[in-house]
């Protein structure tokens, strides 16, 4: 059983592009919680979804950041004309329901923005 | 935003050494989570504490949930040289936020003694 998978595991873009990275979860987990990283920093949420629904985007950006998490495939976190400011790691975890046990992370995906 | 005090920021270790950190915050939470995470890697999951005053142990590493449920620490004993690293407390905070809302503290980083 593959944990949580992330991709890609490096991304570039040029300010101005958008950035799309794709997080598929644990097998049997439908919960599935986007967070970023800045350098010597810990991990801030950015948003929770369940299959189809957003729960909680409390830590999203208001402008230029979206996440969904369709019925079939991978929850993608799109990120619009990016900025250098946008650089960080980004990791995604998943859960089996509504309790913090088993909340597992990917390896998670590198944005640099040059 | 809600922070969570994490310290020491960094130690170094000898091998054989016990390793002592810890995290606090203001703010009260029902569950404390410690993580390790690796160069390029995402956080993975040591312990989680679900009761005010609950001590758990893994192989060598014990943690606690502090009464006042505002703090928690964790304990490496007997150091190993695979134990560098940066550890991470989370918590869920009692009041206010989903679920999925992890707060994270910014890490306590272990290297080897030169």
């Amino acid at each position: 059983n593959a944990g949580v998978m992330q991709n890609p595991r490096h991304l570039v873009r040029r300010r101005g592009q958008e950035a799309r990275l794709r997080c598929s979860p644990m097998k049997g987990h439908s919960h599935v919680y986007w967070y970023r990283q800045l350098p010597e920093e810990g991990l801030k949420f950015m948003v929770y979804l369940q299959k189809e629904n957003i729960i909680d985007e409390s830590g999203m950006p208001k402008e230029r950041f979206s996440a969904e998490f369709p019925k079939e495939g991978p929850s993608i976190l799109r990120i619009q004309q990016v900025v250098r400011g946008d650089s960080a790691a980004y990791f995604c975890a998943s859960s089996a329901g509504l309790s913090l046990y088993g909340y597992t992370f990917g390896s998670g995906t590198r944005l640099t923005v040059v | 935003g809600q922070q969570l005090n994490q310290s020491p920021q960094s130690m170094f270790i000898q091998e054989g050494e016990d390793v002592s950190m810890n995290c606090t915050s203001s703010s009260i939470f029902n569950t404390w989570l410690w993580y390790k995470q690796d160069p390029g890697e995402g956080p993975v999951l040591l312990i989680a504490l679900y009761k005010a005053g609950e001590l758990t142990s893994n192989g060598r590493l014990t943690a606690q949930f502090g009464i006042t449920r505002k703090d928690s620490f964790l304990n490496i004993s007997a150091s190993i040289p695979s134990d560098v690293g940066i550890y991470f407390c989370a918590g869920q905070l009692a009041d206010g936020g989903s679920q999925g809302n992890l707060i994270f503290g910014k890490g306590t980083k272990l290297s080897v003694k030169p």
